[in-house]
């Protein structure tokens, strides 16, 4: 079975630009959530998706958004770019017969200059 | 609110012996934890989990022991491999009373260093 795939690998994008990473979660499973990694803060849950609905958010501007598709698959968008928003953004997925065990893609590197 | 901690930053073993990374928790109604191991540059890795009515859970060379008074888990990797260097995170799911679906809390990871 194929592992979550996360799309674009590297940016590197300019302040005040937006940007939208993709994410693809493992067959079969429904549940999607992002993370921000950052040195400083660790790995910070933004939200979650799913059945195409946001289920919960974590503690991020409103900058910050996401949307699910009917297949599962989700993106998150990033407007206005700040050179804090460089980070390491990271997605998982889980089955909903163990929805507590995530399982994560390679992430995308985000740099902003 | 740091509700999942990792205490020790990095940690530096001998290949063969045992590693010992340890977590501890705040929020007494997490009953599910994991730990992943990290690549610099990858995404994290699960590596085994515990659920709260158990204390010990064994996986191969990975055992995780979990000390529900002390709000306490440990994971120990016997016999402990240079390939095992890497981060490792402890989490635990925010689900108390179920509003917080998806959301995993992570402590701030442990270096664990293998030397040949």
């Amino acid at each position: 079975k194929a592992g979550v795939t996360q799309t674009p690998r590297y940016l590197i994008k300019t302040r005040g630009q937006q940007v939208t990473l993709s994410c693809s979660p493992i067959s079969g499973h429904r549940s999607v959530s992002w993370y921000q990694q950052t040195p400083g803060q660790g790995l910070q849950f933004l939200f979650e998706y799913f059945s195409e609905t946001q289920r919960n958010k974590g503690n991020f501007p409103g900058r910050f958004s996401g949307r699910q598709f009917s297949n599962s698959r989700s993106e998150m968008n990033v407007s206005t770019l700040e050179l804090g928003d460089s980070a390491l953004y990271l997605c998982a997925s889980s089955r909903p017969s163990r929805p507590e065990t995530q399982y994560f893609g390679p992430g995308t590197r985000l740099l902003v200059l | 609110d740091q509700q999942v901690k990792q205490n020790s930053p990095s940690l530096s073993v001998q290949e063969g012996r045992i590693s010992i990374l340890n977590c501890d928790y705040t929020n007494s109604m997490f009953d599910y934890f994991l730990w992943y191991k990290k690549y610099p540059a990858e995404g994290p890795t699960f590596l085994i989990s515990i659920s709260s009515i158990k204390d010990k859970n064994e996986d191969g060379r990975f055992t995780v022991f979990l000390n529900k008074s002390a709000k306490h888990l440990s994971l120990h990797i016997v016999p402990s491999q240079p390939g095992d260097s890497a981060v490792y995170f402890c989490a635990a799911p925010a689900n108390a009373g179920g509003t917080s679906y998806g959301k995993l809390t992570f402590g701030q990871g442990t270096i664990l260093t293998v030397h040949p």
